[in-house]
């Protein structure tokens, strides 16, 4: 199947630095989404972006599937932007995603 | 979008005994997938629920410790049997439109002592 590699895997950073998160996929994908845990556990959806850029706020999505990474860029970094960060992709041969093992990010006041 | 409704959010439960999860949505949704994260692991998918139909299993998963229903287009549950600690996970359902993104619930914590 399909595998996912995300980096790094943890991040300190002091909080209103930036940050560039990684993740790079072996085979073509229809679907690739970034996704947020926060300290309870629920996954909140920050970009569906198979393709091209995408930004919200202070988050930006940039995904190059010729050459399968994408990069989420977290500017300006709040003591809430805490917490584990998901890459997921699907690919053609079925609809489920597999996720990457996660960049935990700790933002220090 | 969807509104996921996941029960229970949370439980703690003896080693031995069952515990099944609900998951609604408030629409119609083609795919319904069950998932499970591992104290401090990533997520991975137990099995597609399929409307009418036996569930699709991923390797290292089996209908008898996952038990699966899917009555309808809204609503799905799954069952994790015969606990033991090595349970112990959150356990999420995720919708997803065809040739769309998908979304999860908030997840259940399950806790087997």
């Amino acid at each position: 199947g399909i595998q996912v590699e995300q980096s790094p895997p943890d991040l300190i950073l002091q909080e209103g630095a930036n940050s560039t998160l990684r993740c790079n996929f072996s085979d073509s994908v229809n679907n690739l989404q970034w996704f947020h845990q926060n300290p309870w556990g629920q996954l909140i959806n920050l970009f569906y972006i198979p393709s091209g850029t995408k930004q919200n706020g202070r988050l930006s999505a940039t995904t190059v599937a010729t050459e399968r990474y994408s990069l989420l860029y977290i500017s300006s970094s709040q003591t809430t932007d805490s917490g584990v960060y998901f890459c997921a992709v699907g690919s053609n041969a079925g609809n489920m995603l597999t996720f990457g093992g996660g960049t935990r990010l700790m933002v220090k006041p | 979008s969807a509104v996921i409704s996941q029960k229970p959010s949370r439980d703690i439960c003896q080693r031995g005994t069952s515990l099944t999860i609900q998951c609604q949505v408030d629409s119609q949704v083609t795919m319904m997938f069950w998932y499970r994260q591992q104290p401090g692991q990533s997520l991975t998918l137990i099995a597609t629920a399929n409307q009418g139909s036996e569930a699709t299993y991923e390797s290292g998963f089996v209908i008898d410790k996952f038990p699966i229903s899917r009555p309808n287009l809204t609503f799905s549950t799954l069952t994790v049997s015969n606990m033991s600690p090595e349970d112990s996970s959150i356990y999420l359902c995720s919708v997803e439109f065809l040739g769309s993104e998908a979304f999860f619930g908030q997840g259940t914590r399950l806790t087997v002592v």
